[in-house]
């Protein structure tokens, strides 16, 4: 069964510093890929996807994603870290399968230290 | 402007009582979810369906049912079998190669 690992359940960060989210998947066939942040009792909304196209995906907010095959990975990256960046962040796949269900990793909360 | 409409934003359920979960959309989408999310536990699949009239279970469907009469409608029912309801609640509709749009939630909370 596919699954996605989120390593770091916390990471903070200073004000204007690298931001690096860790996500890696298990799929023997590249998925549709997915980062989705959230905000305190809201829905997602979605940073960027990854439906094979270019490998470096750039989404909103200054933030992007590589796709790296051979790693299993995708990774989101911003190059500087903004106090309205703090929430909740989330990878997820979508199996090239009938069901496109979405399977979620555990998820990241960014803390931005000021 | 198109997207997903979850009501009530939050619901409070007696002890032995079924509730229903409202989810709207309008993006013309065929398939719809539901998740369950916990602290600390990513979002659960708990049912979904590709077509009006037909849905299939998640991973964690016990204690819950769905129906699905119409494409826009997607109503979850926690029935009084789910001994752990409390938990934030979310509609999505779409599919891999396009995006998945999510609802603002349903803050569901036993009393």
């Amino acid at each position: 069964a596919q699954s996605v690992t989120q390593l770091g359940s916390h990471v903070s960060v200073s004000e204007g510093a690298l931001v690096l989210l860790r996500c890696n998947y298990s799929s023997s066939v590249p998925p549709y890929l997915f980062w989705y942040v959230q905000y305190p009792n809201q829905g997602l909304q979605l940073l960027l996807k990854y439906t094979s196209a270019a490998t470096l995906v750039k989404g909103i907010n200054d933030f992007e994603a590589e796709f790296k095959k051979s790693e299993t990975s995708f990774h989101l990256t911003k190059p500087s870290a903004h106090m309205s960046d703090a929430a909740e962040y989330f990878c997820a796949v979508s199996p090239m399968d009938s069901s496109y269900k979405l399977i979620f990793g555990s998820g990241t909360r960014l803390l931005v230290r000021p | 402007d198109g997207g997903i409409t979850q009501s009530p934003k939050y619901l409070f359920r007696k002890e032995g009582q079924n509730v229903t979960l409202s989810c709207e959309q309008n993006l013309n989408h065929d398939a719809m979810y539901w998740y369950r999310q916990d602290p600390g536990q990513g979002l659960r699949l708990i049912y979904y369906s590709q077509i009006v009239n037909d849905f299939q279970k998640g991973d964690i469907a016990e204690g819950y049912s769905v129906s699905r009469e119409k494409k826009e409608s997607f109503p979850l029912t926690v029935t009084s079998a789910q001994k752990n309801p409390t938990a934030f609640y979310l509609c999505s509709s779409g599919t891999g190669p396009y995006g998945y749009t999510f609802g603002s939630g349903t803050r569901l909370t036993v009393v």
